[in-house]
Protein backbone atom coordinates (compact mmCIF):
# COMPACT_ATOMS: atom_id res chain seq x y z
CA UNK A 1 0.00 0.00 0.00
CA UNK A 2 1.49 3.42 -0.92
CA UNK A 3 2.22 6.21 1.88
CA UNK A 4 -0.55 8.52 0.64
CA UNK A 5 -3.27 8.09 -2.33
CA UNK A 6 -5.10 9.89 -4.20
CA UNK A 7 -7.85 9.12 -6.94
CA UNK A 8 -6.35 10.47 -9.83
CA UNK A 9 -9.79 11.22 -11.51
CA UNK A 10 -10.56 14.08 -13.38
CA UNK A 11 -13.88 14.93 -11.55
CA UNK A 12 -15.55 16.52 -14.24
CA UNK A 13 -18.25 18.97 -12.73
CA UNK A 14 -20.02 21.92 -13.84
CA UNK A 15 -20.64 25.18 -12.05
CA UNK A 16 -22.21 25.33 -8.92
CA UNK A 17 -21.34 21.67 -7.79
CA UNK A 18 -19.90 20.64 -4.80
CA UNK A 19 -17.36 18.10 -5.15
CA UNK A 20 -15.24 16.17 -2.56
CA UNK A 21 -11.72 14.36 -2.64
CA UNK A 22 -10.35 12.02 -0.31
CA UNK A 23 -6.84 11.17 0.39
CA UNK A 24 -5.67 8.14 2.38
CA UNK A 25 -2.64 7.19 4.43
CA UNK A 26 -1.01 4.61 5.45
CA UNK A 27 1.19 5.50 8.52
CA UNK A 28 -0.64 6.57 11.68
CA UNK A 29 2.03 8.24 13.37
CA UNK A 30 1.23 11.37 10.51
CA UNK A 31 1.07 14.12 12.10
CA UNK A 32 0.11 17.36 9.74
CA UNK A 33 -1.79 17.46 6.79
CA UNK A 34 -2.20 19.45 4.26
CA UNK A 35 -3.96 20.31 1.00
CA UNK A 36 -2.26 21.92 -2.15
CA UNK A 37 -3.40 23.55 -4.98
CA UNK A 38 -1.43 23.04 -8.48
CA UNK A 39 -2.20 24.61 -11.97
CA UNK A 40 -1.44 23.07 -14.95
CA UNK A 41 2.64 23.89 -15.66
CA UNK A 42 2.76 25.65 -12.24
CA UNK A 43 4.07 25.55 -8.79
CA UNK A 44 2.11 23.66 -5.78
CA UNK A 45 0.62 26.19 -3.63
CA UNK A 46 -0.96 25.90 -0.14
CA UNK A 47 -4.51 25.72 -0.22
CA UNK A 48 -5.49 24.54 3.24
CA UNK A 49 -4.02 22.85 6.12
CA UNK A 50 -6.42 20.41 7.96
CA UNK A 51 -6.51 20.21 11.82
CA UNK A 52 -7.51 17.47 13.99
CA UNK A 53 -11.23 19.29 14.46
CA UNK A 54 -11.82 20.60 10.73
CA UNK A 55 -11.65 23.56 9.25
CA UNK A 56 -13.10 25.51 6.71
CA UNK A 57 -12.15 28.89 4.77
CA UNK A 58 -15.15 30.22 2.44
CA UNK A 59 -16.39 27.54 -0.16
CA UNK A 60 -13.76 25.03 1.18
CA UNK A 61 -13.43 22.19 4.26
CA UNK A 62 -10.76 20.09 4.97
CA UNK A 63 -11.16 16.98 7.52
CA UNK A 64 -9.47 14.58 9.38
CA UNK A 65 -10.15 11.25 10.00
CA UNK A 66 -7.43 9.11 12.29
CA UNK A 67 -9.49 6.10 12.41
CA UNK A 68 -10.10 5.66 9.19
CA UNK A 69 -6.62 7.14 7.98
CA UNK A 70 -7.92 9.58 5.79
CA UNK A 71 -8.51 13.68 4.81
CA UNK A 72 -10.86 15.03 2.55
CA UNK A 73 -11.47 18.10 0.98
CA UNK A 74 -15.10 19.62 0.08
CA UNK A 75 -15.41 22.65 -2.48
CA UNK A 76 -18.87 24.33 -2.29
CA UNK A 77 -20.18 26.07 -5.39
CA UNK A 78 -17.71 25.03 -7.68
CA UNK A 79 -16.52 27.80 -10.09
CA UNK A 80 -14.31 27.69 -13.42
CA UNK A 81 -11.10 28.82 -11.26
CA UNK A 82 -11.08 25.80 -9.14
CA UNK A 83 -10.08 23.74 -12.64
CA UNK A 84 -7.19 22.34 -11.25
CA UNK A 85 -4.87 19.67 -9.20
CA UNK A 86 -5.54 19.18 -5.86
CA UNK A 87 -2.67 17.65 -3.93
CA UNK A 88 -2.80 16.03 0.00
CA UNK A 89 0.60 16.41 1.83
CA UNK A 90 0.76 14.34 4.81
CA UNK A 91 3.81 14.33 7.26
CA UNK A 92 4.63 10.81 9.03
CA UNK A 93 6.93 10.28 11.60
CA UNK A 94 9.97 10.74 9.45
CA UNK A 95 8.91 14.50 9.63
CA UNK A 96 9.88 14.48 5.66
CA UNK A 97 6.30 15.78 3.54
CA UNK A 98 5.04 12.91 1.35
CA UNK A 99 2.48 14.04 -1.68
CA UNK A 100 -0.01 12.44 -3.23
CA UNK A 101 -0.18 12.06 -7.20
CA UNK A 102 -3.18 14.34 -6.88
CA UNK A 103 -7.07 14.74 -7.92
CA UNK A 104 -7.56 16.98 -10.95
CA UNK A 105 -10.63 18.58 -10.92
CA UNK A 106 -12.62 20.10 -13.77
CA UNK A 107 -15.35 22.91 -13.94
CA UNK A 108 -17.40 23.24 -16.59
CA UNK A 109 -19.65 26.01 -17.65
CA UNK B 1 9.04 40.79 -1.17
CA UNK B 2 10.27 37.65 0.32
CA UNK B 3 9.71 34.36 -1.77
CA UNK B 4 12.08 31.71 -3.11
CA UNK B 5 12.99 31.75 -6.95
CA UNK B 6 14.22 28.92 -8.88
CA UNK B 7 16.30 29.34 -12.39
CA UNK B 8 16.49 28.75 -14.91
CA UNK B 9 12.89 27.96 -15.92
CA UNK B 10 13.33 26.05 -19.15
CA UNK B 11 16.76 23.83 -19.58
CA UNK B 12 18.48 21.80 -21.89
CA UNK B 13 20.82 19.32 -22.02
CA UNK B 14 23.11 17.05 -23.82
CA UNK B 15 22.99 13.39 -22.74
CA UNK B 16 26.19 13.21 -20.81
CA UNK B 17 26.32 16.51 -19.49
CA UNK B 18 25.73 17.80 -15.45
CA UNK B 19 23.92 20.76 -15.05
CA UNK B 20 23.15 22.51 -12.13
CA UNK B 21 19.83 23.75 -11.18
CA UNK B 22 19.76 27.47 -8.57
CA UNK B 23 17.45 27.65 -5.99
CA UNK B 24 17.25 31.12 -3.76
CA UNK B 25 14.89 31.56 -0.65
CA UNK B 26 14.98 35.19 1.01
CA UNK B 27 12.33 34.10 3.67
CA UNK B 28 14.89 32.84 6.32
CA UNK B 29 13.57 29.42 6.23
CA UNK B 30 16.28 26.92 7.83
CA UNK B 31 14.61 23.77 6.05
CA UNK B 32 14.68 23.25 2.05
CA UNK B 33 13.60 20.73 -0.67
CA UNK B 34 13.69 19.53 -3.98
CA UNK B 35 11.37 17.50 -5.43
CA UNK B 36 10.97 16.02 -9.33
CA UNK B 37 7.44 15.99 -10.88
CA UNK B 38 6.80 13.77 -13.91
CA UNK B 39 3.49 14.24 -16.01
CA UNK B 40 0.87 13.15 -14.13
CA UNK B 41 2.15 12.09 -11.18
CA UNK B 42 3.13 13.47 -7.69
CA UNK B 43 6.31 15.04 -5.99
CA UNK B 44 9.05 12.80 -5.51
CA UNK B 45 11.71 14.07 -2.53
CA UNK B 46 15.16 13.79 -4.14
CA UNK B 47 17.31 15.87 -0.86
CA UNK B 48 16.18 17.88 1.66
CA UNK B 49 18.80 20.04 3.83
CA UNK B 50 17.39 21.15 7.95
CA UNK B 51 20.55 23.33 8.61
CA UNK B 52 23.27 24.93 6.63
CA UNK B 53 26.32 22.71 5.74
CA UNK B 54 24.19 19.51 6.58
CA UNK B 55 21.73 17.53 3.72
CA UNK B 56 19.62 14.16 3.81
CA UNK B 57 19.08 11.91 0.52
CA UNK B 58 14.89 11.65 -0.04
CA UNK B 59 13.32 8.94 -1.51
CA UNK B 60 15.38 9.47 -5.56
CA UNK B 61 19.04 10.54 -4.68
CA UNK B 62 20.81 8.83 -7.29
CA UNK B 63 21.99 10.44 -9.67
CA UNK B 64 21.31 14.07 -8.06
CA UNK B 65 24.18 15.95 -5.50
CA UNK B 66 23.36 19.43 -3.58
CA UNK B 67 25.25 21.40 -1.42
CA UNK B 68 24.06 23.83 1.51
CA UNK B 69 26.90 26.26 1.96
CA UNK B 70 24.22 29.26 2.63
CA UNK B 71 20.72 29.29 4.53
CA UNK B 72 19.49 31.24 1.24
CA UNK B 73 20.42 28.70 -1.61
CA UNK B 74 20.48 25.05 -2.40
CA UNK B 75 21.41 24.25 -5.45
CA UNK B 76 21.11 20.94 -7.66
CA UNK B 77 23.16 19.33 -9.87
CA UNK B 78 21.78 16.43 -12.61
CA UNK B 79 24.68 14.31 -12.97
CA UNK B 80 25.14 12.30 -16.10
CA UNK B 81 24.14 9.59 -13.70
CA UNK B 82 21.21 9.95 -13.94
CA UNK B 83 19.34 7.59 -16.03
CA UNK B 84 16.25 9.61 -17.01
CA UNK B 85 16.51 13.27 -16.21
CA UNK B 86 14.07 15.19 -18.58
CA UNK B 87 11.22 16.57 -15.83
CA UNK B 88 9.70 19.47 -13.89
CA UNK B 89 12.30 20.40 -10.48
CA UNK B 90 10.88 21.99 -7.47
CA UNK B 91 12.47 23.40 -4.85
CA UNK B 92 10.86 24.46 -1.87
CA UNK B 93 11.48 25.80 1.57
CA UNK B 94 9.96 26.07 5.14
CA UNK B 95 10.50 27.83 8.08
CA UNK B 96 11.24 24.82 10.36
CA UNK B 97 11.18 21.50 9.64
CA UNK B 98 9.18 19.35 12.43
CA UNK B 99 11.93 17.34 13.81
CA UNK B 100 13.81 20.38 15.16
CA UNK B 101 11.28 22.50 16.10
CA UNK B 102 9.31 20.36 18.28
CA UNK B 103 6.27 21.36 17.20
CA UNK B 104 3.19 18.50 16.88
CA UNK B 105 2.44 20.24 13.15
CA UNK B 106 4.84 20.51 10.21
CA UNK B 107 4.99 23.91 8.60
CA UNK B 108 3.66 25.30 5.19
CA UNK B 109 5.73 24.68 2.52
CA UNK B 110 6.60 27.54 -0.49
CA UNK B 111 7.41 26.10 -3.66
CA UNK B 112 9.86 28.05 -5.87
CA UNK B 113 7.90 28.28 -10.09
CA UNK B 114 10.09 24.83 -10.53
CA UNK B 115 12.72 24.46 -13.75
CA UNK B 116 12.08 22.01 -16.65
CA UNK B 117 14.85 20.16 -17.77
CA UNK B 118 14.38 18.50 -21.02
CA UNK B 119 17.37 15.82 -21.98
CA UNK B 120 18.14 16.23 -25.88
Amino acid sequence: RKEVEQDPGPFNVPEGATVAFNCTYSNSASQSFFWYRQDCRKEPKLLMSVYSSGNEDGRFTAQLNRASQYISLLIRDSKLSDSATYLCVITGGSYIPTFGRGTSLIVHP
Amino acid sequence: DGGITQSPKYLFRKEGQNVTLSCEQNLNHDAMYWYRQDPGQGLRLIYYSQIVNDFQKGDIAEGYSVSREKKESFPLTVTSAQKNPTAFYLCASSIDPPATSGRALGDEQFFGPGTRLTVL
